[in-house]
């Protein structure tokens, strides 16, 4: 899987969109980019994920760089809610024992008032 | 999105005795389920690939007979710290993955084990 590399920290006020970075510039052409968080004491959640194109759900955009090595995700209206470690993973997504993902440091937002 | 469940929450037990977590898909069968540890302020990191009917899948330098995995069922993987120490404190998560080549994990709250 292609390393990512991604700030540290973060901060974003409230209401504001949040914009966090991930560089991945050694991904191939099958390789997805998958982003989750980890609001503090519990499990990872799923985000979005994509290949190519801009990708957008209920919770995230994901805009993807057209040479493919880095991304971004964007939380529109980010609340306090919101503040986590955010973690971007690239990966061919495989099925049964191969689907693993490698979890990195990942950034730490603080959404503020 | 997909439910994995984890039970219990968290657990604290006295050192010397096994702890028992139980991952569960509620709403999906899976037949491939895998296992995190986390201490504090650290990332997650693989334990181990559970897989229904056969022998788990260890990480490099996780002792499988200290980490005992069954995955009896398509919707249930079992993790039993045995003879747990204080060092075994940790946060231990699970997570499975829907069906489809891009199918996303998703990921049990977590099981918070204090070792005494």
């Amino acid at each position: 899987d292609a390393k990512t590399t991604q700030p540290p920290s973060m901060d974003c006020a409230e209401g504001r969109a949040a914009n966090l970075p991930c560089n991945h510039s050694t991904i191939s052409g099958n390789e997805y980019v998958y982003w989750y968080r980890q609001i503090h004491s519990q499990g990872p959640q799923y985000i979005i994920h994509g290949l190519k194109n801009n990708e957008t759900n209920e919770m995230a955009s994901l805009i993807i760089t057209e040479d493919r090595k880095s991304s971004t995700l964007i939380l529109p209206h980010a609340t306090l809610r919101d503040t986590a470690v955010y973690y971007c993973i690239v990966r061919v997504p495989h099925t049964g024992t191969a689907s693993k993902l490698t979890f990195g440091t990942g950034t730490r937002l603080q959404v503020t008032l | 999105g997909a439910v994995v469940s984890q039970h219990p929450s968290w657990v604290i037990c006295k050192s010397g005795t096994s702890v028992k977590i139980e991952c569960r898909s509620l709403d999906f069968q899976a037949t491939t389920m895998f296992w995190y540890r986390q201490f504090p302020k650290q990332s997650l990191m693989l334990m181990a690939t559970s897989n229904e009917g056969s022998k788990a899948t260890y990480e490099q330098g996780v002792e499988k007979d200290k980490f005992l995995i069954n995955h009896a069922s398509l919707t249930l993987s079992t993790l039993t710290v045995t003879s747990a120490h204080p060092e075994d404190s940790s946060f231990y998560i699970c997570s499975a993955k829907t069906g489809g080549n891009t199918g996303e994990l998703f990921f049990g709250e977590g099981s918070r084990l204090t070792v005494l």
